[in-house]
């Protein structure tokens, strides 16, 4: 199947800074790519819809500020959490669309706000 | 009432059973069914994606989907230890705009 990459897998910040995650699609272009939030135990929420070339499409609840997504090209996107603080702490995920309707997704990116 | 239920167990079989793993979806646009299963710490792996109703087979894993009782299945045969992970079912309705909608997630716990 398609391989979609995560960097960094784990990452500490201190309250107040800002981390960027980086989703990369490494054999196949992906105009749509998908951030995702999972709690432990929980299944995944969606956080925002990002196409390539134009603005991220953010669910319900979400702060677009906040959650700042990029989609510059066809095999990147890269979510920045800005200002994290201890209760962004999560593991986000992400997901590439190959096809119409197969995703592939991202070994996730284990974040901790201290 | 979720658009999709999915029992989150756990599951805990002995290793060489017959696992069955089911979702419910309230939502008869669905059109597109997939299941991913997740290891600890890992991001979803698809395993199985069937379209409509039917049933589709790859290797030790079968997938139907019944869309006129709204009810999906994933089949395990010979449950090995490494088949311990969580299963997440996920359906979307046709068309490139809609979104994945994800079941809980089933625990599975495959005892040697």
């Amino acid at each position: 199947g398609a391989v979609v990459s995560q960097h960094p897998s784990r990452v500490i910040c201190k309250s107040g800074t800002s981390v960027k995650i980086e989703c990369r699609s490494l054999d196949f272009q992906a105009t749509t790519m998908f951030w995702y939030r999972q709690f432990p135990k929980k299944s995944l929420m969606l956080m925002a819809t990002s196409n390539e070339g134009s603005k991220a499409t953010y669910e319900q609840g979400v702060e677009k500020d906040k959650f700042l997504i990029n989609h510059a090209s066809l095999t990147l996107s890269t979510l920045t959490v800005t200002s994290a603080h201890p209760e962004d702490s999560s593991f986000y995920i992400c997901s590439a669309r190959e096809a119409a309707d197969t995703q592939y997704f991202g070994p996730g990116t284990r974040l901790t706000v201290l | 009432q979720k658009e999709v239920e999915q029992d989150p167990g756990p599951l805990s079989v002995p290793e060489g059973a017959i696992v069955s793993l089911n979702c419910t979806y309230s939502n008869s646009a669905f059109q597109y069914f997939m299941w991913y299963r997740q290891y600890s710490r890992k991001g979803p792996e698809l395993l199985m994606y069937t379209y409509s109703s039917g049933n589709k087979e790859d290797g030790r894993f079968t997938a139907q989907v019944d869309k006129s009782s709204k009810y999906i299945s994933l089949f395990i045969r010979d449950s090995q230890p490494s088949d311990s992970a969580t299963y997440l079912c996920a359906m979307k309705t046709s068309g490139n705009t809609g979104k994945l909608i994800f079941g809980q997630g089933t625990t599975l716990q495959v005892k040697p």
